[in-house]
């Protein structure tokens, strides 16, 4: 079964305006990460925030969790054109960090 | 130095053939992953190994073979590849039990089966 589900599956933006992007999921959790993919390349880690963090940043990056809605966001602040890719959240289920869960992604375009 | 890297980066087959898809990384790491993101994008893990030894095993056909000869290298073998086999294959690692469990990918394997 799925785990983790983001929506909007597609967001289409201005350069300079905010993005935020949610991801849902089912299960308990150790952490929750998020990953960038470009068109044709492998995905890249942007961050990661545990099931005892509620908020975590990075840069333009700012991730919350909320364990008891079992659901995260993501938001890009002051958006480049750089940032189109698409976002997957990922959800680590065991206790060993070996078993990742991606939801489908969602498909961001920052129009300059 | 690429971290992780997978060849071949396409493959084009035809029904029926065997082929192989390898995969190796120079960070040292533990485990090793196949994933499989089919044409909507959706990322699956198939299999991963932690120091040569097979610890997840999806529900993947057994056409598909990982071999993992060393903790650096993690193959994928795929016996009479069928047409749903098309999808994007990708590699990664990642170093379990640090703190810091993120995964390095590599950059895919395009298979389109003919």
């Amino acid at each position: 079964s799925q785990q983790g589900e983001e929506d909007p599956q597609a967001l289409s933006i201005q350069e300079g305006e905010n993005a935020t992007m949610n991801c849902s999921y089912k299960t308990s959790i150790n952490n929750l990460q998020w990953y960038r993919q470009n068109s044709g390349r492998g995905l890249v880690h942007l961050i990661l925030i545990r099931s005892n963090e509620r908020e975590k940043h990075s840069g333009r990056l700012r991730v919350t969790l909320d364990t008891s809605k079992k659901s995260s966001s993501l938001l890009i602040t002051a958006s480049r054109a750089a940032d189109t890719a698409s976002y997957f959240c990922a959800t680590d289920t065991d206790n060993y960090g070996q078993n990742f869960v991606f939801g489908p992604g969602t498909r961001l375009s920052v129009l300059p | 130095d690429t971290a992780v890297s997978q060849t071949p980066k396409y493959l084009v087959t035809q029904m029926g053939n065997d082929k192989s898809i390898k995969c190796e990384q120079n960070l040292g790491h533990d485990t090793m992953y196949w994933y499989k993101q089919d044409s909507k994008k959706f990322l699956k893990i198939m299999f991963s190994y932690n120091n040569k030894e097979l610890i997840i095993n999806e529900t993947v056909p057994n056409r598909f073979s990982p071999k993992s000869p060393d903790k650096a290298h993690l193959n994928l073998h795929i016996n009479s590849l069928e047409l749903g086999d098309s999808a994007v294959y990708f590699c990664a690692s990642s170093q379990p039990g640090t703190g810091d469990e993120k995964l390095f990918f590599g950059s895919g394997t395009q298979l389109s089966v003919l």
